[in-house]
Formats: structure tokens, sequence, C-alpha cells
């Protein structure tokens, strides 16, 4: 069955960096665009952007660029999402979501478990 | 942006009533609108894609309708287990955006 593992929650202080982690499994990894999603307290779904596992090319949303960085480790079926310079209201949790694109178009349709990244001083 | 709007925002109902929540986009989507379910402390849920597909393995009480700017999610009696906050998101036009939520309550 399909499966996005994600990596464990951080705490990172502001101006710090972190990298999240989601490993696939139940399918070929670089059949399915991967997005990340993120979702701050008690807040709605934010998207940050995509990464073609296949190709490695990626698309990230404005307000994101030169902040963030998706890459991706074909041997391992494992897409990474490094956020820089973390500020306090970066603080979320982040999701990674496979993008299912058919019959029916685009939609999210198997998604991680969630890391939280908490930034504070 | 295409920007969501859900209504309402949030919602009490009691079990086996029947609860209808509306999502607008600002331009038309055609039939490009999902709707997620996410409970407490968990990752959204694919419920319904393309307007009124059911992904595999939700319950039939769940069903959608719409076209264009507006659609609606319908669960047609209530179960315990459907107390949650529901999200639509159009894949129209890139970027994918999300309506804010609706949060749906027991009374």
């Amino acid at each position: 069955q399909v499966q996005l593992v994600q990596s464990g929650a951080e705490v990172k202080k502001p101006g710090a960096s972190v990298k999240v982690s989601c490993k696939a499994s139940g399918y070929t990894f670089t059949d399915y665009y991967m997005y990340w999603v993120r979702q701050a307290p008690g807040q709605g779904l934010e998207w940050m952007g995509w990464i073609n596992p296949n190709s490695g090319g990626t698309d990230y949303a404005q307000k994101f660029q030169g902040r963030v960085t998706m890459t991706r480790a074909t041997s391992i079926s494992t897409a990474y999402m490094e956020v820089s310079r973390l500020r306090s209201d970066d603080t979320a949790v982040y999701y990674c979501a496979r993008v299912y694109s058919g019959s029916g178009g685009v939609r999210f349709d198997y998604w991680g478990q969630g890391t939280l990244v908490t930034v504070s001083s | 942006d295409i920007q969501m709007t859900q209504s309402p925002s949030s919602l009490s109902a009691s079990v086996g009533d029947r609860v209808t929540i509306t999502c607008r986009a600002s331009q038309s989507v055609n039939s490009n609108l999902n709707w997620y379910q996410q409970k407490p402390g968990k990752a959204p849920k694919l419920l319904i894609y393309a307007v009124s597909s059911l992904q595999s393995g939700v319950p039939s009480r769940f069903s959608g309708s719409g076209s264009g700017t507006d659609f609606t999610l319908t669960i047609s009696s209530l179960q315990p287990e459907d107390f949650a906050t529901y999200y639509c998101q159009q894949s129209y036009s890139p970027p994918p955006t999300f309506g804010q939520g609706t949060r749906l309550e027991i009374k």
C-alpha cells in the first residue's frame, strides 16, 4: 500500500534551517509529483511547492522563493524540503502529498503524517 | 491565484443530520474541485475528486455537486467519525488553492 513517512518533529531557532524528509513506499516514486503543504497552528492549508521526482524539476510558491529548496533521492524514494532563514511564523506542520494526475483531474491522494517544525528562541 | 471561499466556517450538527458545506471559487474551475477531511492531529484525507467522484473507501453518505464556481459537499446522515474539518481545493489553475476550511462540530 502507498505510504509517505515523514521525519520527526524539529525545534529550531530563528535564522536556522530545517530539512524535512518524506519517504515513499508502495509505488514507483518517480511516477508522481510530490507537493509540500504547510499548516500553521489553527490555520488552513498552504501550498509551498512541488518537485518532479523523475527530473528533479521544482516550482515554489512565490512567498517561499529563495528560502525553500526541494530535492529528492530516487535511490531511496525520498523527497526533501528545506526551509532556510526560519522565522517564528514558519512554525507549522509540514506535509508532503503525492499528486495523482489522470482521469478526474489532479488531486492529492496520499499524504505524509506531517512534521511539526517549531521556531522559537 | 484562484481564491476559494467556504461557508460556513463552522457548523454544529447532530448524529444523523444532513449537512451541506459550500465552496465558491473566485473564477471558474470547471470540474477541477476536490474535497478533503482533516481530523485533529492528522493529515488531510481525500474524500471527493472532480466534484463528485468518491475516493476509494469513502462512504457513500458523502457526495459532491456543482460546476464552474459553486460547489457543495453533502453528508447525508452524520456519523460520529465525520466530525472534522473539511477543505475544498481547486486544481484547475496552478497553484492549487484551498478553502479556509469548515469545522463540523457535535451539537
